[in-house]
């Protein structure tokens, strides 16, 4: 079982809609969490982060923390076609410096 | 400000010779980080650096890797008798403490021949 699981899509979701990004964690150390967005040939940029459970918003995007059920989600609403790219969660451990990222969730958003 | 910088961006390598790929953090980050991204596969921790010093190496494939900081700043990544294997996005990131968000860099995408 990987340590952060997340569906590798496709997902395709029409422009103006609700995106819904999933990820699971094995680690119940796991203690802050964060979303990463690459676009291809590029390296990840920072979205999102979260360390508490609940929701955090920013913008058009919100993180979703529940560590009882070891789950984070990150939502983009009205969606945008130049949110079309992968999408990457990450989560640290107390006590351990480095992340460790899930596969990635590729996203298409349809015009 | 200036983010963080990698050199080269691309760099083709003969199997068995060695590489170094340098890193140069944001101004006043303390912590600094290597990932490697192979094709399919996803971010794999390498090493970490708090100040010069590297409490976690526990990432690196094997002892052809090594890194280090000097000055608490630019930190190089050495691969000795690169392998084919070691083809792959060798990405650096660094924060300004090791319970802070992790800044990417662009990358050096490594191709050995």
């Amino acid at each position: 079982q990987k340590e952060v699981e997340q569906n590798s899509g496709p997902l395709s979701v029409p422009e103006g809609a609700i995106a819904s990004l999933n990820c699971t964690y094995s680690d119940r150390g796991s203690q802050s969490f964060f979303w990463y967005r690459q676009y291809s040939g590029k390296s990840p940029e920072l979205i999102m982060s979260i360390y508490s459970n609940g929701d955090k918003e920013d913008g058009r995007f919100t993180a979703q923390l529940n560590k009882a059920s070891q789950y984070v989600s990150l939502l983009i609403r009205d969606s945008q076609p130049s949110d079309s790219a992968t999408y990457l969660c990450a989560a640290r451990a107390l006590g351990n410096e480095k992340l460790t990222f899930g596969t990635g969730t590729r996203l298409t958003i349809i015009p | 400000g200036a983010g963080v910088s990698q050199s080269p961006s691309n760099k083709v390598t003969e199997k068995g010779k060695d590489v170094e790929l340098r890193c140069d953090p944001i101004s006043g980050h303390t912590a600094l980080y290597w990932y490697r991204q192979s094709l399919g596969q996803g971010l794999e921790f390498l090493i970490y650096f708090q100040g010069n010093s590297a409490p976690d190496k526990s990432g690196l494939p094997s002892d052809r890797f090594s890194a280090e900081r000097t000055g608490g700043s630019v930190s190089t990544l050495t691969i000795q008798r690169t392998q084919q294997e070691d083809s792959a996005v060798y990405l650096c990131a660094s924060s300004r403490g090791t319970v802070y968000e992790q800044y990417f860099g662009p990358g050096t995408r490594l191709t050995v021949t």
